[in-house]
């Protein structure tokens, strides 16, 4: 059975700040994505990553994989308010089944 | 652009109630999936579908059911709710992987479901 797990669970950062949220899955997978969910939205697709070494970015967001380690990372460059969410990431399982983790929930203060 | 819609947004119940909540997309997904999202546990899958009449269990399909007659709708049912089921409920669909889908899931806006 596939587990995924995010840490941290929540996160407080200060405009400017970088930091990263991670992403360990336990059985081998060839695709992960990224979701952000804003307070009492649906969820939105930020990245799909689909082979070991992939790196994407948008804006201030940077999601890489290795698929190795069994690892993802979505790194935050310069914080901002707008990044302010709840972020999940989630693996294929089983040829269509996708596992999310717990979550980190974001803020970003001034 | 992709629709999933939900029927409803807020739902209240009474312990012991049958409960149906419906999905319904616009784009011709083979996929479709019914999550549950609580506080703390992240989306956790109950049940989903690849084709009409088909379907598998998630990791949490206890006291659930679904149904797929069409292609575009997938409703998933509450036999007998209880208060655990309390939940935002999230309805997704995607195409097969091996027509080149599986990019990403379109979700819907949720279902709120409150069990009194």
């Amino acid at each position: 059975e596939l587990k995924v797990e995010q840490n941290p669970l929540f996160l407080s950062m200060q405009e400017g700040k970088n930091y990263t949220i991670y992403c360990n899955y336990s059985t081998t997978s060839d695709r992960l994505y990224w979701y952000r969910q804003d307070p009492g939205k649906s969820l939105e697709s930020l990245f799909v990553l689909l082979s070991n070494g992939a790196v994407k970015q948008e804006g201030r967001l940077m999601a890489s994989l290795d698929t190795k380690a069994r690892l993802s990372t979505l790194h935050i460059t310069a914080a901002v308010h707008d990044l302010s969410a709840t972020y999940f990431c989630a693996v294929i399982y089983n040829t269509d089944k996708l596992i999310f983790g717990t979550g980190t929930r974001l803020q970003v203060f001034p | 652009d992709v629709k999933v819609t939900q029927s409803s947004r807020y739902l209240v119940k009474r312990t012991g109630e049958k409960v149906f909540l419906e999905c319904v997309q616009d784009m011709d997904h083979e996929n479709m999936f019914w999550y549950r999202q609580d506080p703390g546990l992240g989306l956790r899958l109950i049940y989903f579908s690849y084709d009409v009449k088909m379907k598998e269990k998630g990791d949490i399909p206890e006291g659930y059911s679904v149904s797929r007659e069409k292609k575009e709708r997938f409703s998933l049912i509450l036999e007998s709710a209880s208060t655990n089921q309390t939940s935002m409920y999230l309805c997704a669909s995607s195409p097969l992987r091996r027509t080149g889908g599986g990019e990403k899931l379109f979700f819907g806006s949720g279902t709120q479901l409150s069990v009194l």
